[in-house]
């Protein structure tokens, strides 16, 4: 079965970095695209970026880009979100997402918060 | 960007009731749109997608309909475990968008 596993998420000072990961295992991960979508606290879902199965396209969100990275590693199953310059507007539950070969997220991890704060 | 538009923004019923949820796109889609159910603090979860194809596991009383901009999202015979958020999004064109989400409370 599906799982993915998010980590990485914590407290952290505006202007500051923080990576993501999230940990595939039940599929062949490197055979397909994968998202990260994110939930600010009380707020409805949003779309961050789109990775391809070669890597090759990456596609962000107008309020990310030039900010956060999108990149797999596929020898360790594992997607990551490099996210710099934080703002408090970053502030969210951030998920990881598998998709499915028409570009759609079809199963979804658990989520980790990531809290900007000062 | 795409916006989509979902309506009502919340809504009670009844276990047994049969539900509809709207959801507008600002441009034609092309039937790429699916819905999630998302319960307080857990993940999303997909029900449909391309509009009217159930995910697998899914139960059948939840079923999508609509093409080209408008869509609709049907559960029938209401159980205690639908009572939820749910989303629509659209998956044609990058940013992928979500609408503001419909809140199902029981009445």
């Amino acid at each position: 079965q599906v799982q993915l596993v998010e980590s990485g998420g914590g407290v952290v000072q505006p202007g500051r970095s923080l990576r993501l990961s999230c940990a595939a295992s039940g599929f062949t991960f490197s055979s397909y695209a994968m998202h990260w979508v994110r939930q600010a606290p009380g707020k409805g879902l949003e779309w961050v970026a789109i990775i391809s199965s070669d890597a090759s396209k990456k596609y962000y969100v107008d309020s990310v880009k030039g900010r956060f990275t999108i990149s797999r590693d596929d020898s360790k199953n594992t997607l990551y979100l490099q996210m710099n310059s934080l703002r408090v507007e970053d502030t969210a539950v951030y998920y990881c997402a598998k998709s499915d070969f028409s570009g759609r997220e079809d199963y979804w991890g658990q989520g980790t918060l990531v809290t900007v704060s000062s | 960007d795409i916006q989509m538009t979902q309506s009502p923004s919340s809504l009670s019923a009844s276990v047994g009731d049969r539900i509809t949820i709207t959801c507008r796109a600002s441009q034609d889609i092309n039937n790429y749109l699916v819905w999630v159910q998302q319960k307080p603090g857990k993940a999303p979860k997909s029900l449909i997608y391309a509009a009217s194809s159930l995910q697998s596991g899914v139960p059948s009383r939840f079923s999508g309909g609509g093409s080209g901009t408008d869509f609709t999202l049907t559960i029938s015979n209401l159980q205690p475990e639908d009572f939820a958020t749910y989303y629509c999004q659209q998956y044609n064109r990058y940013p992928y968008t979500f609408g503001q989400g419909t809140k199902l409370e029981i009445k």
